[in-house]
């Protein structure tokens, strides 16, 4: 079946500017997970969607960063007034997850939006 | 505070010997332990999870991880290497008990496996 799917796949942008990056996880997937992969590092967790529940946004690394969900589905990630140190990959990942559950389930990620910030 | 580390930044290997991958997590309680796989210019693919009962778990493309919970370690293993295997593998750890949904990874190690 289709996987997570991100776009763009790739995105220059001036420092300044805002950038949307979309996601659409996998049907039916009730869980969804935005990541940042800079080089040289691992991933870095930016925020966390589960069914209809409030995110956890305890990743996000300042007020410029948002990202919402619609109708339980697709997610858009909004970083404003964009840094050079916001370069680096951004991947989305989703996972079945049922709401109540401690969640073995394991995530399955999207190729990411590498985005470069001049 | 969860944390997983892998103490090798690289790992080189010849084709057809054994390889290693090391992973060590800290949580404050029971962990669900992951590997994953990025090959350049791709997304994450999971290659294997514990969730509990045996300790070795077998995965995609061969691989297999034994989780050691005295030694608080998930080492990744192959008995035999191929040259297709060389990626970039992140072992990743939940904590059972926490609330967060969000897994927390390692910072990589890159296989190079050399004919």
């Amino acid at each position: 079946g289709a996987g997570v799917s991100q776009s763009p796949s790739n995105k220059v942008t001036e420092k300044g500017k805002d950038v949307e990056l979309r996601c659409d996880p996998i049907s039916g997937h009730t869980a969804l997970y935005w990541y940042r992969q800079s080089l040289g590092q691992g991933l870095e967790f930016l925020i966390y969607f589960q069914g209809n529940s409030a995110p956890d946004k305890s990743g996000l690394p300042s007020d410029r960063f948002s990202a919402e969900r619609t109708g339980g589905s697709v997610s858009t990630l909004t970083i404003q007034r964009t840094q050079q140190e916001d370069s680096a990959v951004y991947l989305c990942a989703s996972s079945g997850t049922p709401r109540g559950t401690s969640g073995n389930y394991e995530q399955y990620f999207g190729p990411g939006t590498r985005l470069t910030v001049t | 505070a969860q944390s997983v580390a892998q103490p090798e930044d690289q790992v080189n290997v010849a084709e057809g010997n054994p390889l290693t991958v090391k992973c060590t997590y800290s949580v404050s309680g029971n962990p669900y332990l992951f590997w994953y796989v990025q090959y350049p210019n791709r997304g994450l693919q999971f290659l294997l999870k514990y969730i509990t009962g045996d300790n070795l778990v077998k995965g995609s493309y061969g691989f297999e991880a034994e989780f050691n919970k005295s030694q608080t370690s998930f080492h990744l293993k192959k008995p035999s290497a191929l040259v297709s295997d060389s990626a970039l593998y992140f072992c990743a750890v939940r904590d059972v008990g926490g609330s967060q949904g969000n897994l927390i990874f390692g910072k990589g190690t890159k296989l190079s496996v050399k004919p």
